[in-house]
C-alpha cells in the first residue's frame, strides 16, 4: 500500500524559504494528483495546492503566490517550497494523495503522511 | 472560498454512545465532502468521501449524509479508539477546504 514521508527542516527563520519533500514508497508518483495540507497550533487544516505528476499545479490563492509544487518522478517524489516565511506559517504539513474517482470529479484525499512541524522563529 | 462551519467544537461521550457531527457549507457543494479522522502523532484517516461513502476498511460504525449545504457525520457505539478530532472538507471547488474540526472527548 501507498505510504508517505515527509522531510525538510523542523526550523525556518522568518523572510526564508520553506522547503519539504514528500517520498511516496509502495507505488508509483505517476499518473496521479499530490497535495500538501498544513495545520498550524490550534487551527484547522489548510489546503496549500496539489501538483500533478505531470507538472500541472493548482495553489491556494492565500497564500499570495509564495508555493512552489515541483515533482521528481525519477525518486517518487514530489516538493513543497514556501517562500518569505512568517511565524503564522508555523504548522504541522502533511503531503497526501489528491484522488479523483473514475469519471467523476469526486475527490478526496488519502493516504496522508503523518505530517512533519515546521516552526519559524530566528 | 468556501466555508465550512462543524459543530460543535468539542463534544463529550463515553463508550458505546451514538454521537453526531455537524458540517455546513457556506455555498451548494452537492455531496462533495469528505471526513476525515485526526489523531496526534498519526496520518490523518480518510473516513467518508462523497459525503456518505464509506472508505475501504472504514468501520461500519462510521456513517455520513447530506447533501447541498448541510451535512452529519454520525458514529455509533464509541469505541475507544474513536476519540479524536473529527475534520469535514468541500471537494467542490478549489481551494479545497476544511472545517474547524470537532474534538471528540472521553
Amino acid at each position: 500500500q501507498v505510504q508517505l514521508q515527509e522531510s525538510g527542516p523542523g526550523l525556518v527563520k522568518p523572510s526564508e524559504t520553506l522547503s519539504l519533500t514528500c517520498t511516496v514508497s509502495g507505488g508509483s508518483i505517476s499518473p496521479n494528483y499530490w497535495s500538501w495540507i498544513r495545520r498550524p497550533p490550534g487551527k484547522g487544516l489548510e489546503w496549500i495546492g496539489y501538483i500533478r505528476y505531470s507538472g500541472t499545479t493548482n495553489y491556494n490563492p492565500s497564500l499570495k503566490s509564495r508555493a512552489t509544487m515541483s515533482v521528481d518522478t525519477s525518486k517518487n517524489q514530489f516538493s513543497l517550497r514556501l517562500t518569505s516565511v512568517t511565524a503564522a506559517d508555523t504548522a504541522v504539513y502533511y503531503c497526501a494523495r489528491l484522488n479523483y474517482g473514475s469519471g467523476t470529479y469526486y475527490n478526496w484525499i488519502d493516504p496522508w503522511g503523518q505530517g512533519t512541524l515546521v516552526t519559524v522563529s530566528s | 472560498d468556501i466555508q465550512m462551519t462543524q459543530s460543535p467544537s468539542s463534544l463529550s461521550a463515553s463508550v458505546g454512545d451514538r454521537v453526531t457531527i455537524t458540517c455546513r457549507a457556506s455555498q451548494s457543494i452537492s455531496n462533495y465532502l469528505n471526513w476525515y479522522q485526526l489523531r496526534p502523532g498519526k496520518a490523518p484517516k480518510l473516513l467518508i468521501y462523497a459525503a456518505s461513502s464509506l472508505h475501504n476498511e472504514v468501520p461500519s460504525r462510521f456513517s455520513g449524509s447530506g447533501s447541498g449545504t448541510d451535512f452529519t457525520l454520525t458514529i455509533n457505539s464509541l469505541q475507544a479508539e474513536d476519540f479524536a478530532t473529527y475534520c469535514c472538507q468541500q471537494s467542490h471547488t478549489a481551494p479545497f477546504t476544511f472545517g474547524q474540526g470537532t474534538t471528540l472527548e472521553i
